[in-house]
């Protein structure tokens, strides 16, 4: 069975710093993976997604996530980052059977004024 | 666009009460999938439904009863509250087909169980 690692359960970083989250991911086949923000109180938002091709792919809000499957990871990357961008990530992984997704346990980011 | 809607926003409810949460969409997806989050940690999956009257399990559908009446609605009812229960349940929606695979989510309902 699939499973997502996000091995930092919370980040803090100052604004205007880049950024890294991290993902590990378990799957016997190229995976679908999928990176999602939600910020206080509201649902998930889509981030950015993989399917194939170019493994770095680029996100709304200046986000990207490259992809590696020699790794199994899929770390979220981000240049410069804002106060606005305090939120959870959580990065995805497609089940094999269809759309349902595993999610990793979430990264807490806060952003330092 | 499309969205999707859950009510209520905060549901209160007894020990032992059953409660029912519902979800609306209009992304005219096929999947719908019922999440719960506990504070500070990732979703389980409890229910989905591929079409109309379908329902299949997820990781943690003890406890809980889901109703797939037409293709824009889903519903999920926690048969047995628990005392001091407090989560966020997130509804979802998908297409289930090429290469659309990424999910769509409501804002959550709030339970506190008293």
């Amino acid at each position: 069975a699939q499973s997502v690692t996000q091995p930092d359960a919370r980040v803090t970083v100052s604004e205007g710093a880049s950024l890294q989250l991290r993902c590990k991911y378990s799957y016997s086949a190229t995976p679908y993976l999928f990176w999602y923000v939600q910020y206080p109180r509201q649902g998930l938002q889509l981030l950015l997604k993989y399917y194939s091709g170019d493994p770095v792919v680029q996100g709304v809000n200046g986000f990207e996530a490259e992809f590696s499957k020699s790794n199994s990871s899929f770390h979220l990357r981000k240049a410069s980052v804002h106060w606005s961008d305090s939120a959870v990530y959580f990065c995805a992984v497609k089940n094999n059977a269809g759309a349902k997704l595993t999610f990793g346990g979430g990264t807490r980011l806060t952003v330092r004024p | 666009g499309g969205i999707i809607t859950q009510t209520p926003k905060f549901l209160i409810g007894q020990e032992g009460q059953k409660l029912t949460l519902k979800c609306q969409q209009n992304f005219n997806h096929d999947t719908m999938y019922w999440y719960r989050q506990d504070s500070g940690k990732g979703l389980r999956l409890i229910y989905y439904s591929i079409t109309e009257n379908d329902l299949q399990k997820g990781d943690l559908s003890e406890g809980y009863d889901a109703s797939r009446e037409k293709k824009s609605s889903f519903s999920l009812t926690v048969t047995s509250a628990q005392k001091n229960e407090m989560a966020v349940f997130l509804c979802a929606s998908s297409w289930d087909w090429g290469d659309s695979y990424e999910q769509y989510f409501g804002p959550g309902t709030r339970l506190t169980v008293l």
